[in-house]
């Protein structure tokens, strides 16, 4: 059982260049979404969709882009990325549109940008 | 601004020792609640879940966790904690369903740290 497959698990980055995050969910879950982790935040919603072919903002969705290119993947893109962004990241994934089934979690991309 | 707040950042307990952990939020409305754990290294896995019907809710593990709706609280217990506890704990809410595409508020987070 995969689940929730996310790729690379880490990365180091130079300041100002650019790098896609993999997601891929094989439970046919309807709505996906990416976080970030920070010590002492919690995780934050960057953007999620709610269904193949929707896109919306999270709470921090500056210097992020994201494609959902199918019903299974879920792509987060850093077009320039900055220290800032040094992260662990993490997607979900959810068989239903409106919250009432737990979330499914991949195990993590660590970032980190130098 | 809306939240989700934990009150403890890092809880250290001895084996055996009784644990609660507060969660409040600030959403109106109907919501549904959640706590995850992350054991490390690894990524979060649910632990149980509230949406409606009896407020005392069990989950995995022997923890449960009391909603109390005049107290917008959710907070977590587990009568007897074990080493295997050890981990970061997460309150997370679904916010009033208004095309909100099922997304999750989580609260900052508890590091729990059980001394065998």
């Amino acid at each position: 059982n995969a689940g929730v497959t996310q790729t690379p698990k880490f990365q180091v980055l130079k300041t100002g260049q650019s790098m896609t995050l993999q997601c891929a969910q094989d439970m046919n879950h309807n709505s996906m979404y990416w976080y970030r982790q920070d010590p002492g935040m919690g995780l934050r919603l960057i953007y999620y969709s709610a269904s193949e072919g929707t896109t919306d903002k999270g709470e921090v969705p500056n210097g992020y882009n994201v494609s959902r290119l199918n019903k299974r993947e879920f792509s987060l893109r850093l077009e320039s990325a900055a220290p800032s962004q040094t992260s662990v990241y993490f997607c979900a994934s959810n068989t239903d549109r409106v919250g009432n089934q737990p979330q499914h979690f991949g195990d993590g991309t660590r970032l980190s940008i130098l | 601004a809306q939240s989700v707040s934990q009150h403890n950042h890092h809880v250290i307990l001895s084996e055996a020792a009784s644990l609660e952990l507060g969660c409040n939020y600030s959403y109106g409305g109907t919501v549904n609640l959640f706590w995850y754990v992350q054991y490390p290294g690894q990524h979060l896995q649910l632990l149980l879940k509230y949406f409606s019907g009896d407020p005392l809710v069990k989950g995995i593990k022997g923890f449960e966790a009391e909603f109390i709706k005049s107290k917008f609280s959710f907070n977590l217990r587990k009568p007897s904690v074990q080493w295997s506890d050890t981990a970061e704990y997460f309150c997370a809410v679904n916010p009033p369903i208004y095309n909100q595409g099922g997304k999750l508020i989580f609260g900052q987070g508890t590091e729990l740290s059980v001394k065998p």
